[in-house]
């Protein structure tokens, strides 16, 4: 099933926000081929990070990613308007259902 | 550079069929397995599945109904996705996408209307 992300999450401008993703054993917490995307409306998402942490060319070092047992983590610091948008995190799973999204966070920059 | 194109809008009714495609270009479209992410209304991403574009062998999301069918035509690099019996929950936006670490890339999405 999908992995648990809080709906929403808020901060102020240049200030932090941190996003958890909540899985299994049998996901997040059995490897770290977790992925972040971002996604404006009616936009496809777009990468932000993979394998937990690593960031693709192009995406600013102001995101940020972490794990710890079945909980992944993205930290988007110095917030920008342009931040505001929806997050999911993405884990590798295995078994029947190779990959799994998370349910979702909706970023407000205030 | 690398991207998927897909195709347009599609408005059916229920029971009909719709089949999208998503064409590649950029990069060697033999290489990386295309995957297939759906969106609900107002709703978060959902994994339908992949289909090895080398092999041509499809693997689907566990509860995925088998009226979904993923294909390709390797002389056009280009990938299907087909909905036979369509629902009204099977109205979202359809994405296809390939992810290996870095390379990673999304079709811009096709919206699938199912009405009558």
């Amino acid at each position: 099933s999908a992995l648990a992300q809080s709906p929403s999450a808020s901060g102020s401008l240049g200030q932090s926000v941190t996003i958890s993703c909540t899985g299994t054993s049998r996901d997040v917490g059995a490897h770290n081929f977790v992925s972040w995307y971002q996604q404006h409306p009616g936009r496809a998402p777009k990468l932000l990070l993979y394998e937990v942490n690593k960031r693709p060319s192009g995406v600013p070092d102001r995101f940020s990613g972490s794990k710890s047992g079945n909980t992944a983590s993205l930290t988007v610091s110095g917030l920008q308007a342009e931040d505001e948008a929806d997050y999911y995190c993405s884990s590798y799973a295995g078994g029947d259902n190779l990959y799994v999204f998370g349910t979702g966070t909706k970023v407000t920059v205030l | 550079q690398a991207q998927l194109v897909q195709s347009g809008s599609e408005l059916r009714e229920p029971g009909a069929s719709v089949k999208v495609a998503c064409k590649a270009s950029g990069y060697n479209f033999n290489v990386y397995s295309l995957h297939w992410v759906r969106q609900a209304p107002g709703q978060g991403l959902e994994w339908l599945g992949w289909i090895n574009t080398n092999r041509g062998i499809p693997t689907y999301a566990q509860d995925l109904p088998g009226r979904f069918v993923f294909s390709l035509d390797t002389s056009v690099s280009t990938t299907y996705l087909q909905i036979n019996g369509l629902k009204s929950e099977d109205t979202g936006v359809y994405y296809c996408a390939v992810w290996d670490d870095s390379f990673d890339i999304w079709g811009q999405g096709t919206a699938v209307t199912v009405s009558s």
